[in-house]
């Protein structure tokens, strides 16, 4: 039983550059999220979405797209990568009526 | 936005309870929640509070919310080096589909 699954582990980027980070959940859940952690900032919500076709902002959803067409994936898009980006991603989904919120391993990404 | 408050740092020794506190200012959170994250690891639920209910204990681990104060607490008892970590705080409103968190209380135990 996979969970949720990120990849890649580990991405550096160059400024400007385009890149998806990919998620994917094996548990049938309705919702899922993108969080970014920051040192000494703990997890801020970037996108969410409650179904496939529905999706919305979260806290800090600037330089940052997403998109729902399956209800097993949530593709994080970085349109033109910034420094300010440099963060360890996790992604997590959940099962509507469950309240259990699962994460996958993170994609620490760094931007230079 | 709605926030979450935690104490940054607590040191205590092995054998030793430990308590994390935590304060939240969404008066319509639904649930409140304990993560646990070792070093470049993802983050692990340890359990979880519905807000009509004022403890929880699950093994060594013992939840209390006072809903009025806003206010969750962590213990855990017999604190073992394997529990040294940071723990997040986390709450979800009433819109039943995200969380907020805190910002990590990390928790150091020595032998």
């Amino acid at each position: 039983n996979a969970g949720v699954t990120q990849t890649p582990k580990f991405q550096v980027l160059k400024t400007g550059q385009s890149m998806t980070l990919q998620c994917a959940q094996d548990m049938n859940h309705e919702y899922m999220s993108w969080y970014r952690q920051d040192p000494g900032m703990g997890l801020r919500l970037i996108h969410y979405s409650v179904g496939a076709g529905i999706t919305d902002q979260g806290e800090v959803p600037n330089g940052y797209n997403v998109s729902r067409s399956t209800t097993e994936d949530f593709p994080l898009r970085l349109l033109s990568a910034a420094p300010s980006q440099t963060s360890v991603y996790f992604c997590a989904s959940m099962a509507a009526v469950q309240y259990e919120q699962y994460f996958g391993p993170g994609t620490r990404l760094t931007v230079t | 936005g709605e926030d979450v408050e935690q104490s940054l740092f607590l040191s205590v020794r092995e054998g030793d309870s430990s308590v994390i506190n935590c304060t939240y200012t969404d008066s319509s959170s639904t649930y409140l929640y304990w993560y646990k994250q070792e070093p470049g690891a993802g983050l692990q639920l340890l359990t979880y509070i519905f807000s009509n209910m004022d403890m929880k204990q699950d093994q060594r681990l013992t939840v209390l919310l006072n809903k009025k104060d806003k206010h969750l607490s962590l213990r855990i008892a017999d604190t073992q080096t394997g529990d040294s970590a940071i723990y997040f705080c986390a709450e979800m409103g009433s819109g039943y589909s995200t969380l907020t968190f805190g910002k990590g209380t990390m928790l150091l135990v020595s032998p």
